[in-house]
């Protein structure tokens, strides 16, 4: 139980252009989802919190209006890295934590995007 | 704000032995802290968590300890495998659950 999805697991994109992740819990519904990036040989960062139906919370220092968060579902929610650069280029990935089930999260398998 | 160190970046051991990493934080005493393994290329996946009350937590080969005067907690695999090795992550709640940079574990056959 408690599988979470990620789609696509790679991207290559060309500078300027918008990617968007999507996260889906499969089996159980996730009240909230979290949204982390990971560079090499560093740990995950937290960028957003996402809970369904409302706006998402950003961490200090993520702008808010290039990665759009929207978590339409409690089964997913979405990140959308607008105008994206090389500096973007990361491994992203996406957790969820079940309803009543404390901090523990699920993860998803993750998403490596470059950007050209 | 609340620091976790993990403090090796890479650990080598032999095969059937017992791998110990280590987790330090630097602030107050979380209520739990947790465990996680993350494969190349894969997001983590939770193993392990322990409570503030807890001294110690198993789970098949794994082991896990905390302790609030060190600050400090320790994760064991014994009669370790090469299927073992991965990077382990520590993670603990602050104002938000944090992560550690993690240990990447080699397990030598």
């Amino acid at each position: 139980g408690a599988v979470v999805s990620q789609h696509p697991s790679r991207v290559i994109c060309k500078s300027g252009t918008s990617v968007k992740i999507e996260c889906r819990s499969l089996d159980f519904q996730a009240t909230t989802m979290f949204w982390y990036r990971q560079f090499p040989k560093q740990s995950l960062m937290l960028m957003a919190t996402s809970n369904e139906g409302s706006k998402a919370t950003y961490e200090q220092g993520v702008e808010k209006d290039k990665f759009l968060i929207n978590h339409a579902s409690l089964t997913l929610s979405t990140l959308t890295v607008t105008s994206a650069h090389p500096e973007d280029s990361s491994f992203y990935i996406c957790s969820a934590s079940l309803s009543g089930g404390g901090d523990t999260q699920y993860f998803g398998p993750g998403t490596r995007l470059t950007v050209l | 704000s609340q620091k976790i160190e993990q403090n090796s970046e890479a650990l080598n051991i032999q095969e059937g032995k017992t791998a110990t990493l280590t987790c330090n934080y630097t602030n107050y005493s979380p209520a739990y802290l947790q465990w996680y393994r993350q494969d190349p290329g894969r997001g983590p996946v939770f193993l392990l968590l322990i409570r503030e009350n807890e001294k110690e937590k198993r789970k098949e080969r794994l082991k896990v300890t905390f302790d609030t005067t060190l600050k400090q907690s320790l994760f064991h695999i014994t009669a370790s495998q090469p299927a073992d090795s991965a990077t382990y992550l520590c993670a603990l709640r602050d104002d938000k659950i944090i992560f550690g940079k993690g240990t990447r574990l080699h397990i030598l056959p």
